[in-house]
């Protein structure tokens, strides 16, 4: 079936450091990928998403690429503040084109940035 | 319209008692989906709305676990004769039809702790 696989937290950067947190998925078809942030106490939020390979999602500062070649997803900032420490899920879209977004999670990834 | 509400936030419940969780979508939102979180696990999906219809419920843990949308709009999910297993937090969200990679927005999560 399909999954995600996220690298294991916590991550701990100091404050202008460079992040990445990779993602990989196994997915038949063309899924979409995503990139939910949940801050304390909060719900998860859509943080950036891309549809088809090749596309760059970004927001907030924060990018990543769909590599359908690598079928990776990589999260990646120039430099973190501490108002990014969050967990941070990478996620794809099951279902048809078109249709519900059925969404598969990875496990998270907790970033703790400090001054 | 603030987002997705959920209701109660915390429910603490002995084992074998049954429990109700209620969601309110985003008002034109026609799509609603339940998830259930457990610690240091991303969300697992669980069911899915299209209006009043549950279009996809395979993904329910047991025969246990029932949700409803009558009208279309808010849902309840139901956990009957509840186990310590069932300790989690889940969640609701809610999305617009119509739309490839659209987004799906969360609320911030009932808690189950089974005692």
């Amino acid at each position: 079936g399909n999954s995600v696989t996220q690298m294991e937290g916590p991550v701990t950067l100091s404050e202008e450091a460079f992040l990445t947190i990779n993602c990989t998925y196994t997915a038949t078809g063309y899924p979409s990928l995503f990139w939910y942030v949940q801050y304390p106490g909060e719900g998860l939020q859509l943080l950036l998403k891309a549809t088809k390979a090749d596309d760059k999602g970004s927001n907030k500062g924060f990018e990543a690429t769909y590599r359908k070649e690598t079928t990776s997803f990589h999260l990646e900032k120039g430099s973190v503040q501490v108002s990014d420490s969050a967990v941070y899920f990478c996620a794809l879209s099951e279902g048809e084109t078109g249709g519900y977004n059925k969404l598969i999670f990875g496990a998270g990834t907790r970033l703790a940035v400090h001054p | 319209d603030t987002g997705v509400s959920q209701d109660p936030r915390h429910k603490i419940t002995k084992r074998g008692q049954n429990v109700t969780f209620r969601c309110d979508p985003i008002s034109e939102h026609n799509r609603l989906y339940w998830y259930r979180q457990t610690l240091g696990q991303g969300p697992e999906f669980l069911t899915y709305f299209q209006n009043e219809a549950q279009l996809e419920k395979s993904r329910l843990l047991s025969d246990r676990f029932s949700a409803e949308r009558p009208k279309g709009s808010f849902s309840t999910l139901e956990i009957q004769r509840t186990e310590q297993g069932d300790s989690a937090m889940y969640l609701c969200a809610s999305s617009a039809s119509g739309r490839q990679g659209g987004e799906l927005f969360f609320g911030e999560g009932s808690r189950l702790t089974v005692l």
